[in-house]
């Protein structure tokens, strides 16, 4: 069974800031990697795709990396603002089209 | 292009009612799938599709049905409504496993009394 885990749980930075989120599965065998964003109460806003050839994804200020071996993926979000407060998902695609996520990074930005 | 739509957004139930939630989407995605999200717990598989007329269980089955009968749909039931049925349902689709992104609804937020 594919497992997620998203290390810290929660973090609060200053503004400005980068933020450096954590992501770790246990099986290899993934066919890509997904960076979600989610507000409370609202649903979930894609924010980088990584495909298993892929080693980074880049948009904006945000950047993820994947180490398929090790089973890795790391998002830094560069020079964080306020509207970056949000619940960041990690999710993995496996198997017969099984999106596996992690509990999530719970992000507060203090202006 | 509307993506994938979810109805209703918010609905209570008694204990024992049944109800469909509906889950469309207009970008002719193969693979569809319902999670459900949970505090502390995240988001859990628990029916998916692979095309129509195919469908399959995943991590917490129990409790719900689906059919896919056109690719546009995917309904899910819940026969017999209980309290720890209690969630935020997503409905999710995408075009091929190997390479897009996956899509998603923006959820039902279900409580049973």
């Amino acid at each position: 069974k594919q497992e997620v885990t998203q290390i810290p749980a929660a973090l609060s930075v200053p503004e400005g800031e980068n933020l450096v989120l954590n992501c770790s599965f246990t099986d290899s065998a993934i066919y890509n990697l997904q960076w979600f964003r989610q507000d409370p109460g609202k649903g979930l806003t894609s924010l980088l795709l990584i495909q298993s050839s892929q080693r980074e994804q880049t948009s904006g200020r945000l950047n993820a990396s994947l180490d398929k071996s090790s089973g890795r993926s790391t998002l830094y979000i560069a020079a964080s603002q306020p509207g970056d407060s949000a619940t960041y998902l990690c999710a993995v695609l496996y198997g017969n089209n099984r999106l596996a996520f992690g509990k999530g990074n719970q992000v507060v930005v203090i202006p | 292009n509307a993506g994938v739509t979810q109805t209703p957004k918010f609905q209570v139930l008694k204990t024992g009612q049944s109800m469909t939630l509906q889950c469309a989407q207009d970008m002719n995605h193969e693979y569809m799938s319902w999670y459900r999200q949970d505090p502390g717990m995240g988001l859990r598989l628990i029916h998916y599709s692979v095309g129509a007329g195919i469908t399959d269980q995943g991590e917490v089955p129990n409790g719900y049905n689906v059919s896919r009968s056109t690719t546009e749909d995917f309904p899910l039931r819940l026969l017999s409504a209980a309290p720890s049925q209690t969630s935020v349902y997503f409905c999710a689709s995408n075009r091929a496993r190997t390479s897009t992104e996956v899509f998603f609804g923006q959820g039902t937020r279900l409580t049973v009394v």
